[in-house]
């Protein structure tokens, strides 16, 4: 079965500008989650998709924002990108999301911001 | 304060030597306690999930939750140099489960 892929894989962006990532969940996996992986701050949850619909959000501001299609490929936007977005963006898909699922994270996009 | 605290490391130990890392939590809410581990430009792959108090082993790997003292532990015994990378604690509540908090991570080498 194949693992979570993201696309791409790096990216290099000046600030101001906006980026979309994505995610494609391993087959038949339906929650998407995404997190941001800083040296300074670690990995911080930034939100969760399940069905379509955002779960659960962490505390980033709304520059940051995904969605979730029907085949549960998410991709998430960063706009107004700043220097301190640099960062690795994982994301991770986990079969129900109910009660705790393993969570299988992708290898991550790793976004600079010059 | 973070609400999960790591010692970020570096630790380096020689090979076959019992590691031990260790967490802090604070929110009591915590049900789930999990152990990733990330080699170099790679994602976190789960080792070690538990859930509430108490230990679990899987192979030379036990994970030890103590809620009393809010405290989370990863043994690695006979340890190899495969075994170096960041070992990451995470935990979350039942609620919203899939929203890990995660400790800020160490960085293990194993020296031969």
């Amino acid at each position: 079965k194949a693992g979570v892929t993201q696309t791409p894989r790096y990216l290099i962006k000046t600030r101001g500008q906006q980026v979309t990532l994505s995610c494609s969940p391993i087959s038949g996996h339906r929650s998407v989650s995404w997190y941001q992986q800083t040296p300074g701050q670690g990995l911080q949850f930034l939100f969760e998709y399940f069905s379509e619909t955002q779960r659960n959000k962490g505390n980033f501001p709304g520059r940051f924002s995904g969605r979730q299609f029907s085949n549960s490929r998410s991709e998430m936007n960063v706009s107004t990108l700043e220097l301190g977005d640099s960062a690795l963006y994982l994301c991770a898909s986990s079969p129900r999301g109910d009660a705790y699922n393993e969570q299988f994270f992708g290898p991550g996009t790793r976004l600079t911001v010059l | 304060q973070k609400e999960v605290e790591q010692d970020p490391g570096p630790l380096s130990v020689p090979e076959g030597a019992i590691v031990s890392l260790n967490c802090t939590y604070s929110n009591s809410a915590f049900q789930y306690f999990m152990w990733y581990r990330q080699y170099s430009r790679k994602g976190p792959e789960l080792l070690m999930y538990t859930y509430s108090s108490g230990n679990k082993e899987d192979g030379r790997f036990t994970a030890q939750v103590d809620k009393s003292s809010k405290y989370i532990s990863l043994f690695i015994r006979d340890s190899q140099p495969s075994d170096s990378a960041t070992y990451l604690c995470a935990s979350s509540r039942i609620q919203g489960a899939q929203k890990l908090v995660f400790g800020q991570g160490t960085r293990l080498t194993i020296n031969p």
